[in-house]
């Protein structure tokens, strides 16, 4: 069955960067673009941008720009998301999810806090 | 930007029919998604392209469109129901298909 299973929550200090990681399985990884999501508590739903995990593209969301790099390792399935310059409105859960959205993983935590 | 509206809360009682709706000017173009949301967990699809359903999801589950809105339909709602919802489309008026999401709605079954 396909699944996504990403990292564990981080702390991070502002001013700081986050890399996520987005293990895949079930499903051929080069076959479906992987999309970022991200969530405030009680907030919505927030998209960062995507990646295709074959050819390496990616599109980012114009708020995330200069801010954001998606990547992969396609010999371990694995997609990764590095929000770089964190500040306190970065807390959220940040998702990976397949293709049309889906299949998500179970989503990362990240605090930004000094 | 590109925006998708919803309302913010919708309620109904177990058994009846929940129709929460999605408006924006790109929908009459694109295909519409959406997705229920419980606390405490990930999204997951409900309908998709409009208004195909994913193997798993219950038949009371379904999905229409008509101009520049979208309707999520959950027939007679059962408790289980109660989650968030959200619709999701593409602003291709860039040069690729960002996604955008509506603001979520909460479905209250009373």
């Amino acid at each position: 069955q396909v699944q996504l299973v990403q990292s564990g929550a981080e702390v991070k200090k502002p001013g700081a960067s986050v890399k996520v990681s987005c293990k895949a399985s079930g499903y051929t990884f080069t076959s479906y673009d992987i999309n970022w999501v991200r969530q405030a508590t009680g907030q919505g739903l927030e998209w960062m941008g995507w990646m295709n995990p074959n050819s390496g593209n990616t599109g980012y969301a114009q708020k995330f720009q200069g801010r954001v790099t998606m990547t992969r390792n396609t010999s371990i399935s694995t997609a990764y998301m590095e929000l770089s310059s964190l500040r306190s409105e970065d807390t959220a859960v940040y998702y990976c999810a397949r293709g049309d959205l889906d299949y998500w993983g179970q989503g990362t935590l990240v605090t930004v806090s000094s | 930007s590109y925006e998708l509206t919803q309302p913010p809360s919708v309620s109904v009682s177990p058994g009846q029919t929940a129709r929460i709706t999605c408006s924006g000017d790109a929908l009459p173009k694109q295909y519409a998604y959406w997705y229920q949301q419980k606390p405490g967990q990930a999204p997951v699809l409900v309908i998709y392209k409009d208004s195909e359903r994913p193997s798993g999801i219950p038949e009371r589950f379904s999905g229409s469109s008509s101009g520049t809105t979208v309707t999520l339909t959950i027939s007679g709602v059962q408790a289980e129901d109660e989650a968030d919802y959200y619709c999701q489309s593409a602003d291709s008026s860039g040069t690729y298909r960002d996604v955008v999401f509506g603001g979520g709605t909460k479905l209250t079954v009373l």
